[in-house]
């Protein structure tokens, strides 16, 4: 497909548990990023990769998060150990190039921690 | 730290009536202001890029425009399609792709 793809797009963990979210840019994105969105809020930065290279992971709320993209192209959040404030939607984006560019957003993976 | 301020919160229109959101922005040194559009359940939809004071961008019933401080989405004779929650972003000097976003503007617009 041309845009950015997630999956799952939903998913329950019971707490304590180890979810993992994939994230698929649009085809040649250079820069990804993953965000945070609670409900009524707009979405919160975690973190972002220029390749392979994770550039700024400054928005990671513990070290219980966990981003790669080994190959420069899909990426995967891993969240160890779920508590209930990690539920959220998770919005992952690409855009062309780094820095002021335009990113285009993914529909979202709802994680719900029960 | 950089702050982006949107309002009002929410927005009741009847179906053709005219009206504005503002984002009000502390940043030196912008990189850009983003408008996105969000529907229940879905992902942010892009809209508008603006990068300098006086910038002004149109798409349908939309129009973008950008001072130093703040931008504005002006919104045209709206359509009940037009209803969902309007964000806005800004990057600043950092660049890095890190978008600081308001928490939007809910429209509704009824018939």
């Amino acid at each position: 497909g041309a845009g950015v793809s997630q999956s799952p797009r939903y998913k329950v963990a019971k707490r304590g548990q180890d979810v993992a979210l994939r994230c698929d840019p649009i085809s040649g994105h250079v820069s990804l990023f993953w965000y945070q969105q609670a409900l009524g809020q707009g979405p919160e930065f975690l973190t972002y990769f220029q390749n392979e290279a994770q550039l700024d992971k400054s928005g990671l709320p513990s070290d219980r998060f966990f981003a790669e993209r080994p190959e420069g192209s899909v990426s995967t959040l891993k969240i160890q150990r779920t508590q209930q404030e990690d539920s959220a939607v998770y919005l992952c984006a690409s855009s062309l190039v780094q820095s002021g560019n335009t990113i285009y957003f993914g529909e979202g993976s709802w994680l719900t921690v029960v | 730290e950089d702050q982006v301020t949107q309002s009002p919160e929410a927005l009741r229109l009847q179906e053709g009536e005219s009206s504005s959101l503002n984002c009000s922005y502390t940043v030196s040194g912008l990189r850009g202001l983003f408008w996105y559009r969000q529907d229940p359940g879905k992902g942010p939809e892009f809209l508008f890029t603006l990068y300098s004071a006086g910038e002004e961008k149109e798409k349908e019933r939309l129009k973008a425009t950008l001072t130093k401080k703040e931008s504005f989405l002006h919104i045209t004779a709206p359509k009940p399609e037009d209803s969902a929650t309007y964000l806005c972003a800004v990057v600043g000097p950092e660049g890095g792709g890190k978008f600081q976003f308001g928490a939007g503007t809910q429209v509704v617009v009824t018939p």
